[in-house]
């Protein structure tokens, strides 16, 4: 069975300051990984994914992550935080088979403060 | 425009009514689902629907039920309200991509604040 596991249910950062959400994956084969963000009173949109191809993946607003399968992890960063960035995050893997199922993790909410 | 809108925003109701939440997506794709979220667990599943005819059960789905009444309109349904239906519901979709290792985004709709009274 699948899950994901988000390390942090709050983080807090500078502006300005470097940004890493952490998440560990469970797969009994390689996966497909997402970041979807969620502002305050807003759906959730796609950050990035990571589909079996290059193991660091860009996403829009300066964000990335890597793929690391020795350590079941797939790590979200961004070098400079914005104020912009306050938000929740959400680490989700999918599953295989016909349905396309997401799996969640918790959520990290990220605190942004100047 | 938005491509997955989602209405009411926001209801307030009363144990034992029955409520419907709907979905409507301009995107052409295939499949749409419907995903509760309640604080510190996350998006859980209540049901999926691949097209108008293959409906299926998610996770979560005792309390609810789904009607696919076009390709773009996928609503959700509390027949007898409680208070721990309390949450806030997404609608997502998806295009098939025929892909069996999975990997598909799914477009997530605003979402729709309910209240159980």
């Amino acid at each position: 069975a699948q899950s994901v596991t988000q390390l942090d249910s709050h983080v807090s950062v500078s502006e300005g300051t470097p940004v890493l959400l952490r998440c560990n994956y469970s797969s009994s084969y390689s996966p497909s990984l997402f970041w979807y963000v969620q502002h305050p009173n807003k759906g959730l949109q796609l950050l990035l994914k990571y589909t079996s191809a290059a193991t660091l993946v860009k996403g829009i607003n300066g964000f990335e992550a890597e793929f690391k399968k020795s350590e079941t992890s797939f790590h979200l960063t961004k070098p400079s935080a914005h104020m912009s960035d306050a938000a929740e995050y959400f680490c989700v893997v999918s599953s295989r088979g016909g349905y396309n199922k997401l799996i969640f993790g918790a959520g990290t909410r990220l605190a942004v403060h100047p | 425009d938005a491509d997955v809108t989602q209405t009411p925003r926001n209801r307030i109701t009363k144990t034992g009514k029955r409520i419907m939440l709907e979905c409507s997506q301009t995107k052409g794709h295939d499949r749409m689902y419907w995903y509760r979220q309640d604080p510190g667990l996350g998006l859980r599943l209540i049901y999926y629907s691949f097209d108008v005819k293959d409906i299926n059960k998610g996770e979560i789905s005792d309390g609810y039920s789904v009607s696919r009444q076009a390709q773009a309109k996928f609503s959700l349904s509390l027949e007898s309200a409680i208070p721990n239906q309390t949450a806030l519901y997404f609608c997502a979709t998806s295009r098939t991509s025929g892909n069996f290792l999975g990997g598909e985004t799914q477009y997530f709709g605003p979402g729709t604040r309910l209240l159980v009274l």
